[in-house]
């Protein structure tokens, strides 16, 4: 079974609008979630993680994503995007694999901001 | 403070070639992974190195591919022969420690094309 779904390949906002990014995951695996963010031609990057503590972790642009155990998901939101906001955003978990453990990714969102 | 490095951003090869990549990852990490990130897909890892010791490469493609990381710094991913199905984005990452929910830090990739 898929450790991290994301549940939409694409999403495309107006600008100022709302925007939530769905992700969903195994209940299987730790509870240890991260969204990274890969804007175009960059590298991907930490946009917030939940380690533990408050539910609700957020970033620094603004982002924000909830906790959900219940509902195994992660999804992020913001209220207000900006065109600069255009980028490719991966969920990821912490899978455990035997002895080891490693970061999982989503397949990714891309988000496409319209004037 | 410099990022992780990646060399060269591109390569076309023809199949059955071999290739290499090479990562210098941020000053004072001494965790590195490689990944691989097919077309509309997430970042799936490759191989982990905790300084120059490979500790997790249950992933990593044993009969063409091939890492290493002398002096626990700089590292080569290696494919020999290359096969069509390898073209992907191959990205190094670094992390200061080697817990699992460390901050990765993402290099901008080599786009590898086998023709």
């Amino acid at each position: 079974a898929q450790s991290v779904t994301q549940l939409d390949s694409q999403v495309p906002v107006f600008e100022e609008a709302p925007v939530e990014l769905r992700c969903n995951y195994s209940s299987s695996v730790s509870v240890y979630l991260f969204w990274y963010v890969q804007y175009p031609n960059q590298g991907l990057q930490l946009l917030l993680k939940y380690l533990s503590g408050s539910t609700l972790v957020e970033s620094i642009n603004g982002f924000e994503a909830e906790f959900n155990k219940s509902q195994t998901s992660f999804h992020l939101r913001k209220p207000s995007v900006h065109i600069s906001d255009t980028a490719e955003y991966f969920c990821a978990v912490i899978e455990r694999v035997g002895g080891a453990q490693k970061l999982v990714f989503g397949q990714g969102t891309r988000l496409t901001i319209n004037p | 403070e410099a990022g992780v490095v990646q060399s060269p951003r591109y390569k076309i090869i023809e199949k059955k070639q071999p290739v290499a990549f090479w990562c210098n990852p941020i000053s004072g990490h001494n965790t590195l992974y490689w990944y691989r990130q097919n077309l509309g897909q997430g970042p799936e890892l490759l191989i982990r190195y905790e300084n120059e010791e490979a500790v997790d490469d249950s992933q990593l493609p044993k009969d063409r591919f091939s890492a290493e990381r002398l002096k626990g710094v700089d590292s080569t991913l290696k494919i020999q022969p290359a096969e069509l199905g390898d073209s992907a984005v191959y990205l190094c990452a670094s992390s200061l420690a080697r817990l699992s929910t460390d901050t990765q830090y993402f290099g901008p990739g080599t786009r590898l094309t086998v023709l």
